[in-house]
């Protein structure tokens, strides 16, 4: 089945650090690709998305790049501040002809930025 | 717009009990999720619902989880009876009709079983 495999965390970053999140996956077919955030004590948020090969999402300085060829999707971003910190979740959803449009999501990455 | 709205925030109970969960998705939305997540791990899909039929539930444990979204609006997840097992955040999503890419998520109710 689908599957969806992230670095560990927490990552503890400096603030304006540069920031990567590996993120990798197994899924059947060509799924769609998603960075979703959840900051404390908030819902879960979409960052970013990239819907086929090559295409890159970007939003709020983060990016990441669908890689067929290495079935990646890592989210950078350049330059990292406090109001970063948060879990990163990277997930993917494969369609379908039934229907079935859930996400398939990784374990997330806690990212704590220090001043 | 108002986001997806879940109640309660937070709930303990005791193994055996039964607990209800509901979640009222952005007006206009056809589809809506319900996920489990158990801490430390990504969210899980338990049930879709398109309007108010079920699309996909085959990870609901069906023994002991139900769930239903009667007039194709507000939906209600039940665990009866509950486990230590289903102590974990309760997601519920949404998502509008079309070729859309973005769940849209509410807050969660956070379950304690003790």
């Amino acid at each position: 089945g689908d599957s969806v495999t992230q670095m560990e965390g927490p990552v503890t970053l400096s603030e304006e650090a540069f920031l990567t999140i590996n993120c990798t996956y197994t899924a059947t077919g060509y799924p769609s690709l998603f960075w979703y955030v959840q900051y404390p004590g908030e819902g879960l948020q979409l960052l970013l998305k990239a819907t086929k090969a090559d295409d890159k999402g970007s939003n709020k300085g983060f990016e990441a790049t669908y890689r067929k060829e290495t079935t990646s999707f890592h989210l950078e971003k350049g330059s990292v501040q406090v109001s970063d910190s948060a879990v990163y979740f990277c997930a993917l959803r494969t369609p379908v002809d039934t229907g079935r449009r859930a996400l398939t999501f990784g374990s997330g990455t806690r990212l704590q930025v220090q001043p | 717009e108002a986001g997806v709205a879940q109640s309660p925030r937070y709930k303990i109970i005791e193994k055996r009990q039964s607990v209800a969960f509901w979640c009222n998705p952005i007006s206009g939305h056809a589809t809506l999720y319900w996920y489990q997540q158990i801490l430390g791990q990504g969210p899980k899909l338990l049930i879709q619902f398109q309007n108010n039929g079920v699309v996909d539930d085959s990870q609901l444990p069906k023994d002991r989880f139900s769930a239903e979204r009667l007039k194709g609006v507000d939906s209600t997840l039940k665990i009866q009876p509950a486990k230590l097992e289903d102590s974990a955040v309760y997601l519920c999503a949404s998502e509008p009709r079309g070729p859309s890419y973005e769940q849209y998520f509410g807050p969660g109710t956070r379950l304690t079983v003790t």
